[in-house]
């Protein structure tokens, strides 16, 4: 079945501790978001990437890092995790565009608690 | 700065019409979208507006005014599996996606 998956479904992490949140699609899609969605707040871009072997940052980038070496996967990275980070997080993709007027297909969300 | 706002709550009755507005205030405008997101499950598309009017997909319309930063979504012959959480979204003149907070529906029988 096409479409995003995404690993762990979630994740209790200590502080301090590295971690790397996993993205895929086989949709053939150009562009790939990172998004943290928070009780009360809209979703909030991190990362997002046009194409494979480019990224840029979105609204909240600080403490994450993102890699898109190959059209299908775009790992998010926690270098060193702190509470504030605890939150869903959703992986999503489009044919073109970053953003612009293409539909979002969002994977199935991933849900980590920093503690 | 940029905002989206949404009615936070809502709840209606099944079978009935329920409108979810949402007003924006963004840098440019490059179309808006409606998601429906089911509780502990992804967003999932609903509709996008550029133009100006109403746009019909079955039970679900969305409409857009850009002229007064506003848009609606209409939910007709509400059914139980309608409750869900709402987002609207525009797209700004960089062709970044802005996120309304959401507004959750809830549908009592």
């Amino acid at each position: 079945i096409a479409g995003i998956t995404q690993a762990p479904t979630s994740q209790i992490l200590a502080a301090g501790r590295r971690m790397t949140l996993r993205c895929t699609q086989d949709m053939r899609h150009n562009a790939m978001y990172w998004y943290r969605q928070d009780l009360g707040l809209g979703l909030r871009l991190i990362h997002y990437s046009n194409t494979a072997g480019t990224t840029g940052k979105g609204e909240v980038p600080d403490g994450y890092s993102v890699s898109r070496a190959n059209t299908d996967d775009f790992p998010l990275t926690l270098a060193s995790a702190v509470p504030s980070q605890t939150s869903v997080y959703f992986c999503a993709s489009s044919p073109s565009l970053a953003g612009g007027t293409d539909t979002q297909y969002f994977g199935p969300g991933t849900r980590l608690t920093v503690l | 700065g940029q905002n989206i706002d949404q009615p936070t709550e809502m709840t209606a009755t099944e079978g009935a019409i329920v409108q979810i507005n949402c007003t924006y205030q963004t840098s440019g405008f490059n179309g808006l979208f409606w998601y429906q997101q089911h509780a502990g499950e992804a967003p999932t598309f609903l509709s996008y507006n550029v133009l100006d009017g109403l746009e019909e997909k079955g039970r679900f319309s969305s409409f857009l005014s850009r002229s007064k930063g506003y848009s609606y979504l209409l939910l007709k012959e509400l059914q139980m599996k309608d409750s869900a959480s709402y987002l609207c979204a525009v797209t700004d003149s960089n062709y970044q996606l802005i996120w309304g907070a959401g507004t959750k529906l809830i549908i009592k029988p």
